[in-house]
C-alpha cells in the first residue's frame, strides 16, 4: 500500500490561498490520488481526485507532480468554513476491491 | 439527492452492554463501508460490504462486532459487549462504484459512541 506523508497543521488566513501539500512516494502508476476534508463533527466529504495531471473542480484544485511522488491541494481563496482535517488518500487494494484508507491528515485553521 | 442517513447520532452505554447502529446509503449505491474514528485519527476501515456481500471484514473485531447488510441496502453494525476502547464516531460510507480507485465516498455524520 502506499504510504503517505502530510502535515500535522497548517495556518491560513482568510481569503489568501492555501496549498496543503502530500507527499506520496509509494503510490503505484495506477492509483489516484483522493483527498477528503471532514469538518468538525461531520463525516468526511470527497474535495477532489485526479491521477496524472492537475484537476480542477468548484471546490479546489489539485497539482500532481510530474513523478507522481506528490500533490498539492490548493485552495483558491480559503474561508472560515475550510477550517478542517484534509486528508490526501491513495486508494489501497483490500480483499479483492479498492479502499480508502485514512491517515491522521493535516489540520486547517482559518485566521479571520 | 438523499444522503447517507446514521442513527443513532449519540448513544451513551456502559461497558459490557450492547449497542447497535444503522445505516441507510444512498439510494442505487453497491457498496458500503463501516468506519470507526477515536478521538484525534482518523477513519479507519471496519467492514465493507458490495450489495449484500461482505468484501473485507479483515479489521473487524469479531468477537465482539458483527454487521450485516440485509437486502442490500440498509446496515447494521452490532458492538456486544462494548468496551472502553470501543469509544468512537462510527461512521457509515457509500459508493456507486465497488471500485474507490476512482469512485466518491459518500459519508454519514457518523454515530459517537461514548462507553463508560
Amino acid at each position: 500500500d502506499a504510504k503517505t506523508t502530510q502535515p500535522n497543521s497548517m495556518e491560513s488566513n482568510e481569503e489568501e490561498p492555501v496549498h496543503l501539500p502530500c507527499n506520496h512516494s509509494t503510490i503505484s502508476g495506477t492509483d489516484y490520488i483522493h483527498w477528503y476534508r471532514q469538518l468538525p463533527s461531520q463525516g468526511p466529504e470527497y474535495v477532489i481526485h485526479g491521477l496524472t495531471s492537475n484537476v480542477n473542480n468548484r471546490m479546489a484544485s489539485l497539482a500532481i507532480a510530474e513523478d507522481r511522488k506528490s500533490s498539492t491541494l490548493i485552495l483558491h481563496r480559503a474561508t472560515l468554513r475550510d477550517a478542517a482535517v484534509y486528508y490526501c488518500i491513495p486508494p489501497a487494494l483490500g480483499a479483492g476491491s479498492y479502499q480508502l484508507t485514512f491517515g491522521k491528515g493535516t489540520k486547517l485553521s482559518v485566521i479571520p | 439527492e438523499a444522503g447517507v442517513a446514521q442513527s443513532p447520532r449519540y448513544k451513551i452505554i456502559e461497558k459490557r452492554q450492547s449497542v447497535a447502529f444503522w445505516c441507510n446509503p444512498i439510494s442505487g449505491h453497491a457498496t458500503l463501508y463501516w468506519y470507526q474514528q477515536i478521538l484525534g485519527q482518523g477513519p479507519k476501515l471496519l467492514i465493507q460490504f458490495q450489495n449484500n456481500g461482505v468484501v473485507d471484514d479483515s479489521q473487524l473485531p469479531k468477537d465482539r462486532f458483527s454487521a450485516e447488510r440485509l437486502k442490500g441496502v440498509d446496515s447494521t453494525l452490532k458492538i456486544q459487549p462494548a468496551k472502553l476502547e470501543d469509544s468512537a464516531v462510527y461512521l457509515c460510507a457509500s459508493s456507486g462504484s465497488g471500485r474507490a480507485g476512482t469512485g466518491e465516498l459518500f459519508f454519514g455524520e457518523g454515530s459517537r459512541l461514548t462507553v463508560l
